[in-house]
């Protein structure tokens, strides 16, 4: 079964700095991996999509990486701002699962100004 | 943001008691699904839906069940709620279920006493 891990569990930055939240997954055949925001007491709200066969994918500010071979993804977000605070969330698409994202616990950021 | 619509937003309610959550979407999108958050254990997948009357299991299935009459609708009804069903339910929609994003609505908040 396909487990998704996310560490650390929160994190807590400077306004300014760059921040860098990691994914990892313990069956690599997947079919994509996808990075959410969630606000408290709110939705999620997709941020990233990184097909398998994408080494990484970026909008805006973020960036994220995909390396199947060793189970991890990395989201980047450059200089951060407070309204980056929230919690992040990796979820993982894998071959046999038909559409069932599996979702780490998440990371929750606090960018301070 | 996708069209998605939950109802209702928050709702308490006493054990034993059916409950049903509803999800509507103005998308067209195909896909479907029900999710709940709970803290120590993320998202887990309920029920999902592929088409109108075609649905099949998640994750944490039991005590759930769902219903698509339409492509618009898709109804979570809990038969007989109970306390450890107490939960955020998410539902999400998709175009394509394996390689597209999936897209979340609001969120209701359930609480059984």
């Amino acid at each position: 079964k396909q487990e998704v891990t996310q560490i650390p569990a929160a994190l807590s930055v400077p306004e300014g700095e760059n921040l860098v939240l990691n994914c990892s997954f313990t069956d690599s055949a997947i079919y994509n991996l996808q990075w959410f925001r969630q606000d408290p007491g709110k939705g999620l709200t997709s941020l990233l999509l990184i097909q398998s066969s994408q080494r990484e994918q970026t909008s805006g500010r973020l960036n994220a990486s995909l390396d199947k071979s060793s189970g991890r993804s990395t989201l980047y977000i450059a200089a951060s701002q407070p309204g980056d605070s929230a919690t992040y969330l990796c979820a993982v698409l894998t071959t046999d699962s038909w559409g069932k994202l599996q979702f780490g616990a998440g990371t929750q950021v606090v960018v301070t100004p | 943001d996708a069209g998605i619509t939950q109802s209702p937003r928050h709702k308490v309610t006493e054990t034993g008691t059916p409950v049903t959550l509803r999800c509507h979407q103005t998308e067209n999108h195909r896909y479907m699904y029900w999710y709940r958050q709970d803290p120590g254990h993320g998202l887990r997948l309920i029920h999902y839906s592929y088409g109108v009357k075609d649905t099949d299991k998640g994750e944490v299935s039991d005590g759930y069940s769902v219903s698509r009459s339409k492509t618009e609708d898709f109804l979570l009804t809990l038969e007989s709620a109970t306390s450890s069903q107490t939960s955020v339910y998410f539902c999400a929609i998709s175009r394509d279920s394996n390689a597209d994003t999936q897209y979340f609505g609001p969120g209701t908040r359930l609480t059984v006493l």
